[in-house]
């Protein structure tokens, strides 16, 4: 069983709508990110969070907007997404950002379909 | 940005069988990770290695990092169905340079 969470599982949306996935750690953990998953390609990953704080947006497109209220949630705020940006988004925590000790733990993801 | 190589892409095993894959780096790390993923799911964390020369063992798998610190090795021992997924590994240089290989999907026939 996972200490990571996220919902929904399965997402379907239009390219007009907006919508927000959202990702729980239970681990205790300091550190939270994002990761895109597309077929054949490996993971990217899109935005960290350490301690609540934004320590790095890999170039992501301004249409995907990441949240982390606390240090046990982070969110991903979408709204015009492109049909290319359909596939399933990872969350991830680990114990510290920037440490030699760095397990990434992983939910298992929302898979976005945009129309 | 540092990429990662893994070897095979993908392979057909018949049960029973060990299973030997690697991942190499032009570039050094100071952690190798392997993680699984199953359809439909996250992956999830195999084995952790910190130390070069260093030989990892977790059930019937086995990871090593490579003296060179370049390159990871994994083998799985007496395969059995559910071993079928997609393994990654990914290097990381203490956070600052985490990066995933684009994984060997692993398939075994009974």
């Amino acid at each position: 069983e996972t200490g990571v969470t996220q919902t929904p599982r399965h997402l379907v949306m239009g390219m007009t709508n907006k919508k927000s996935l959202k990702c729980e750690q239970h681990l205790g953990h300091n550190a939270m990110y994002w990761y895109k998953q597309s077929a054949k390609k490996p993971l990217e990953l899109m935005f960290v969070y350490s301690l609540e704080e934004r320590v790095e947006n890999n170039s992501v497109p301004s249409r995907f907007s990441p949240e982390c209220p606390n240090s046990s949630h982070l969110f991903l705020h979408l709204h015009t997404l492109q049909p290319e940006d359909s596939a399933l988004y990872l969350c991830a925590s680990s114990q510290e950002w920037l440490n030699f000790y760095n397990e990434q733990f992983f939910g298992p993801g929302t898979r976005l379909t945009v129309l | 940005g540092q990429q990662l190589n893994q070897s095979p892409q993908s392979m057909f095993i018949q049960e029973g069988e060990d299973v030997s894959m690697n991942c190499t780096s032009s570039s050094i790390f100071n952690t190798w990770l392997w993680y699984k993923q199953e359809p439909g799911e996250g992956p999830v964390l195999l084995i952790a290695l910190y130390k070069a020369g260093e030989l990892t063992s977790n059930g019937r798998l086995t990871a090593q990092f490579g003296i060179t610190r370049k390159d990871s090795f994994l083998n799985i021992s007496a395969s059995i169905p559910s071993d079928v997924g997609i393994y990654f590994c990914a290097g990381d240089n203490y956070g600052q340079n985490f990066v995933f290989g684009p994984g060997t999907r692993l398939s075994v026939l009974p």
